[in-house]
């Protein structure tokens, strides 16, 4: 069956830094590939969106990969703030096309 | 727009006694789902609705119903609440016409006792 990972609950790092995050999917090829975020007792936001044709897109100071060989995509933030700490969810289109399939998610936090 | 809405935001239950969550987007969006998010879990989807008039289960379906009753509103029932149903629910609703990015309610946060 699909089977997607974020390989680290927590990661955390100083203001400033790049953060990287991790997601690793099997037994699929998905089409495109999303990311959303989840602050405390609040519903996920929709970030970004890479295409299985696509290796890198930007948005701001996010920017994403997408390596279909090794089946993972790289989520990084770049001058990362206090305010980007919360968790960061992978989710991938199940092989009907008819749901998402979420990463159980990296909490990130960001010390000043 | 008010985007995905969910009531109620909080609720608990005593084992056995039932309930309906409600959620509305007014993004005339076609597709609804329901999840649940549990600690470790991550997100699963319980049921969904491709298109008015169509229900799906999920990953995770039993002990759940659920209604479309237009294409604004998808409700979620539980007949029979257990302990095990303790959980925060997720209403989410896809952009009609995109990749599948889904927009998601505010969530309930529901206990069984």
């Amino acid at each position: 069956s699909q089977k997607i990972e974020q390989n680290s609950e927590a990661l955390n790092i100083q203001e400033g830094k790049t953060a990287t995050l991790t997601c690793n999917y099997t037994n699929y090829s998905p089409a495109y590939l999303q990311w959303y975020r989840q602050d405390p007792g609040r519903g996920p936001v929709f970030l970004l969106l890479i295409r299985e044709n696509e290796k890198e897109k930007r948005k701001e100071r996010l920017k994403v990969t997408f390596d279909t060989t090794l089946k993972q995509s790289l989520f990084h933030i770049t001058a990362s703030q206090p305010a980007d700490s919360a968790t960061y969810l992978c989710a991938l289109t199940s092989q009907a096309g008819t749901a998402l399939i979420f990463g159980k998610g990296t909490t990130l936090s960001v010390s000043s | 727009n008010a985007g995905v809405t969910q009531t109620p935001k909080f609720q608990v239950l005593k084992t056995g006694q039932s309930m309906t969550l409600q959620c509305a987007q007014d993004m005339n969006h076609n597709s609804m789902y329901w999840y649940r998010q549990d600690p470790g879990m991550g997100l699963r989807l319980i049921y969904y609705s491709a298109s008015e008039g169509t229900t799906d289960k999920g990953e995770v379906p039993n002990g759940y119903n659920v209604s479309r009753l237009n294409k604004r509103e998808f409700s979620l029932r539980l007949e029979s609440a257990a302990p095990s149903q303790t959980s925060v629910y997720f209403c989410a609703s896809i952009r009609t016409g995109g990749y599948n990015e889904q927009f998601f309610g505010p969530g309930t946060r529901l206990t069984v006792l």
